[in-house]
């Protein structure tokens, strides 16, 4: 059965460093990678999504990198801002039984402090 | 605005009531999909439907019944609740079967079993 793990669970930072999350997935037979953000009591926006052939996308200040093989992402967020601060999830489609099943990781909360 | 939309964004029922849940996507997708999310807890799969059939159930209590009369709304038919049951109901759609297609949630309604 299909594992994610974030870590860190919880981030602060102050205004404008860069930094990493990680994500952690135990079965390496997938289909694609999602990052996802949420602000608190809301729903999902979705970040990046990384098909399974594809190593990184890139959209503005932030940078997904997948390595399948070692089941291991990474979300890059340059220069952060307050504005950033939500809870990040990372979620990963499995080519195996249960094809519309997405396996979410349970979160990094970050701060971004102005 | 994700062009998924949930209604009610929040409901307090007590054990014995009925009520629903509705999402309305306007993205032209064809498959649609129930989630939970308790507190401390990942994300969990409830229903998906495609083409207006389900397609995955996620061992989900029958107090929970989903109906998906067309493809753009969902319902979720609840009766008979635990406390348990307390969470936010995410909705999500993709376009297509395939399993490469990116997902994108409501903004949820948060629930609350008295």
């Amino acid at each position: 059965k299909q594992e994610v793990t974030q870590i860190p669970a919880a981030l602060s930072v102050p205004e404008g460093e860069n930094l990493v999350l990680n994500c952690s997935f135990t079965d390496s037979a997938i289909y694609n990678l999602q990052w996802f953000r949420q602000d608190p009591g809301k729903g999902l926006t979705s970040l990046l999504l990384i098909q399974s052939s594809q190593r990184e996308q890139t959209s503005g200040r932030l940078n997904a990198s997948l390595d399948k093989s070692s089941g291991r992402s990474t979300l890059y967020i340059a220069a952060s801002q307050p504005g950033d601060s939500a809870t990040y999830l990372c979620a990963v489609r499995d080519s195996g039984a249960g094809s519309y099943q997405l396996t979410f990781g349970k979160g990094t909360k970050l701060s971004v402090i102005p | 605005e994700t062009g998924v939309t949930q209604t009610p964004r929040h409901l307090v029922m007590g054990m014995t009531n009925k009520k629903s849940l509705k999402c309305e996507q306007h993205l032209g997708h064809n498959a649609m999909y129930w989630y939970k999310q308790s507190a401390k807890k990942p994300l969990e799969l409830m229903f998906v439907y495609s083409l207006e059939e389900r397609v995955e159930n996620n061992s989900v209590p029958s107090r929970f019944s989903p109906e998906c009369p067309n493809s753009s709304h969902l319902f979720l038919h609840l009766h008979t609740l635990q406390p348990e049951d307390s969470a936010l109901y995410l909705c999500a759609s993709s376009t297509g079967q395939g399993k490469h297609n990116e997902q994108f949630f409501g903004p949820g309604t948060r629930l609350t079993v008295l």
